[in-house]
């Protein structure tokens, strides 16, 4: 079945860090660029960053709210994407969805939910 | 970064209607523009991409036009399942950018 599913979400302290991940499976994972894209509560979508597949290289993007704090990763042996989040803030709070795509997003996980709370 | 306004920002509408949702970019972002719904408590679906290419499963109800900075997505005979939030997004540069949504709803 293609399909990806998020986990590691939580209650975290600001300041505090998390990793999220995302297991992919039936599709060729080593090619696909991989997003996070996050929606805090009753609000709308918000690219947070990718990586793109290592026949680009696995470059990196990051939207400004997250860039220095956020790092996305890959494992292609375990067909996985990750991203490390340092420095929570208050306004990170929200879904995080894991989608694939370059330039368009055609398969989206669940979500998991980060909620940043002291 | 790219802006992307949608309007309106809710809709108010009755089964068979039909229905349009208007997003415009800050600069020109060619055809690089995609159309999501989402219902609530759900990941979000791509319906359209590149404009007006429909995804493979998606009812031909659903149709895309547009280029440059201006872009429209209409329901040409709104049907029940259609009452969602509707996002565009802009692929053309970094950071992808999505309108700020526009939440349809059963009149």
């Amino acid at each position: 079945e293609v399909q990806l599913v998020e986990s590691g979400g939580g209650l975290v302290k600001p300041g505090g860090s998390l990793r999220l991940s995302c297991a992919a499976s039936g599709f060729s994972f080593s090619n696909a660029w991989m997003n996070w894209v996050r929606q805090a509560p009753g609000k709308g979508l918000e690219w947070v960053g990718r990586i793109e597949s290592k026949t680009y290289g696995a470059t990196t993007d990051y939207a400004a709210p997250v860039k220095g704090r956020f790092t996305v990763s890959r494992d292609d042996s375990k067909n996985t994407v990750y991203l490390q989040m340092n420095s929570l803030k208050t306004e990170d709070t929200a879904f995080y969805y894991c989608t694939t795509g370059n330039r368009y997003f055609d398969l989206w996980g669940r979500g998991t939910l980060v909620t940043v709370s002291s | 970064d790219i802006q992307m306004t949608q309007s309106p920002s809710s809709l108010s509408a009755s089964v068979g209607d039909r229905v349009t949702i208007t997003c415009r970019a800050s600069q020109s972002i060619d055809n690089y523009l995609n159309w999501y719904q989402q219902k609530p408590g759900k990941a979000p679906k791509l319906l359209i991409y590149t404009a007006s290419s429909l995804r493979s499963g998606v009812p031909s109800r659903f149709s895309g036009s547009g280029s440059g900075t201006d872009f429209t997505l209409t329901i040409s005979s709104l049907q029940p399942e259609d009452f969602a939030a509707y996002y565009c997004q802009q692929s053309y540069s970094t950071p992808i950018t999505f309108g700020q949504g526009t939440r349809l709803e059963i009149k």
